[in-house]
């Protein structure tokens, strides 16, 4: 079973819709957790944290259930400028990171 | 802006080189950075760990003698792929971390290595 895992999508929204998805965890004594966005050819770049609590970003909602190992991530109102790959991250110890694969998200006019 | 940079940003070899890929902290003094390979609509894959001044850590099923890390200074780790091949091709980055909390991790901008 891999460490994390996503719906990989496409998520194919039009502008101004709300679009969530989720990701699972295989370890329970993950610490960490992170939404990371990667747009096509370019590097990953944090796109937020995610706290036990849920938190909020601007448009942009993450939730972490521990009971059931899922994260999940919310986009409000999408703009075009959201369309990119969305990169579940789970920290276990020490400095490591697993990725998930990715879900697609596009946000058409 | 940028805190981790990458050289080159793109490679193009014939089979059978060795392709060394810099990865530079800037402004951070970086004793632990990472390798990792994307192949195409595939996960982040972590391939070592770089530690300055000794050995570098690999995960299972990368070999160590085809990939060489070096991190001889606290800003700077390399990844040399030795006599690479086709299947090598791949999108490498590195990242650093222990400059934010949490964990986070700052990637440079990749390498995108074509082996013909």
């Amino acid at each position: 079973r891999k460490e994390v895992e996503q719906d990989p999508g496409p998520f194919n929204v039009p502008e101004g819709a709300t679009v969530a998805f989720n990701c699972t965890y295989s370890n329970s004594a993950s610490q960490s957790f992170f939404w990371y966005r990667q747009d096509c050819r370019k590097e990953p770049k944090l796109l937020m944290s995610v706290y036990s609590s849920g938190n909020e970003d601007g448009r942009f909602t993450a939730q972490l259930n521990r009971a059931s190992q899922y994260i999940s991530l919310l986009i409000r109102d999408s703009k075009l400028s959201d369309s990119a790959t969305y990169l579940c991250v789970v920290n276990v110890n020490d400095y490591k990171l697993s990725f998930g694969a990715g879900t697609t998200v596009t946000v058409r006019a | 802006g940028a805190v981790v940079s990458q050289h080159p940003s793109w490679v193009i070899c014939k089979s059978g080189t060795s392709v060394k890929i810099e990865c530079r902290s800037l402004d951070f003094q970086a004793t632990t950075m990472f390798w990792y390979r994307q192949f195409p609509k595939q996960s982040l894959m972590l391939m070592a760990t770089s530690n300055e001044g000794s050995k570098a850590t690999y995960e299972q099923g990368v070999e160590k003698d085809k990939f060489l890390i070096n991190h001889a200074s606290l800003t700077l780790s390399t990844l040399t792929v030795t006599s690479a091949h086709p299947e090598d091709s791949s999108f490498y980055i590195c990242s650093e971390s222990g400059r934010a909390s949490r964990n986070e991790q700052f990637f440079g901008p990749g390498t995108r290595l074509t082996v013909l």
